[in-house]
């Protein structure tokens, strides 16, 4: 399966400010998703990270508050803009290989913690 | 909409006892099913997906359409298995996974 990495692998950061969390991944993939898990809670997706063109978001997620790049097939960022303390969180990067009926596969994740 | 449940927040089983991690799905299709595990301090990964019909570390789990289930099974559970476990979901044609809320699993020596 393909290596994900991510970074940073934990972050404190004040409000009001911005983190960017990178996700590089040894090989091409087809699809590249972003996930959020809240303190007790399970996985949520925030969005599809499009190659080439703009993330497709999912209900309760925006682009002002959580802008993902994806500039080749292998690498993608998300931001949290704004940050507030609502915003700790682990954040996963997930991947999707080409074969068909290729499962999931995820990083290590992002522990950001807003004080 | 599709929708993953996982009755049991915690679970937990002495060594040596069968476990049964429960999940109940909602989907008006045929989906895919699969499940994640996360030991203590490691990524999320998969442990296996219903189409495989595999044995991973002695979990098995089918896929009942009858009771919209797909329970994870161990005859005998080890120390080792302690961990959270997550079932998920795939549209047919899509690609984004529902997870459900997790199990953890203790298995207390």
């Amino acid at each position: 399966s393909a290596v994900i990495s991510q970074k940073p692998s934990r972050d404190i950061c004040q409000r009001g400010t911005s983190l960017t969390i990178q996700c590089q991944v040894d090989s091409q993939v087809t699809m590249m998703f972003w996930y959020r898990q809240q303190p007790g809670q399970s996985l949520t997706l925030i969005a599809t990270a499009n190659q080439g063109s703009e993330a497709t978001y999912e209900s309760g997620f925006v682009i002002d508050k959580f802008p993902i790049s994806r500039p080749n097939l292998t690498f993608s960022t998300l931001t949290v803009s704004n940050m507030s303390p609502e915003d700790s969180s682990i954040y996963l990067c997930s991947v999707r290989g080409t074969a068909k009926n290729s499962p999931l596969h995820f990083g290590n994740g992002t522990r950001l913690t807003v004080t | 909409a599709q929708r993953v449940t996982q009755p049991e927040k915690l679970l937990s089983v002495f060594k040596g006892a069968p476990v049964e991690l429960k999940c109940n799905y909602s989907y008006s299709g045929s989906p895919e099913l699969f499940w994640y595990v996360q030991y203590s301090r490691q990524r999320l990964q998969l442990l296996l997906r219903h189409i495989s019909r595999e044995s991973i570390k002695g979990f098995t789990a089918d896929l009942n359409k009858g009771e919209t289930s797909f329970h994870l099974k161990k005859p005998f559970a080890q120390e080792e298995d302690s961990a959270m476990y997550y079932c998920a979901l795939r549209e047919t044609s899509g690609s984004r996974l529902t997870f459900g809320e997790g199990t953890q699993l203790t298995v207390n020596p």
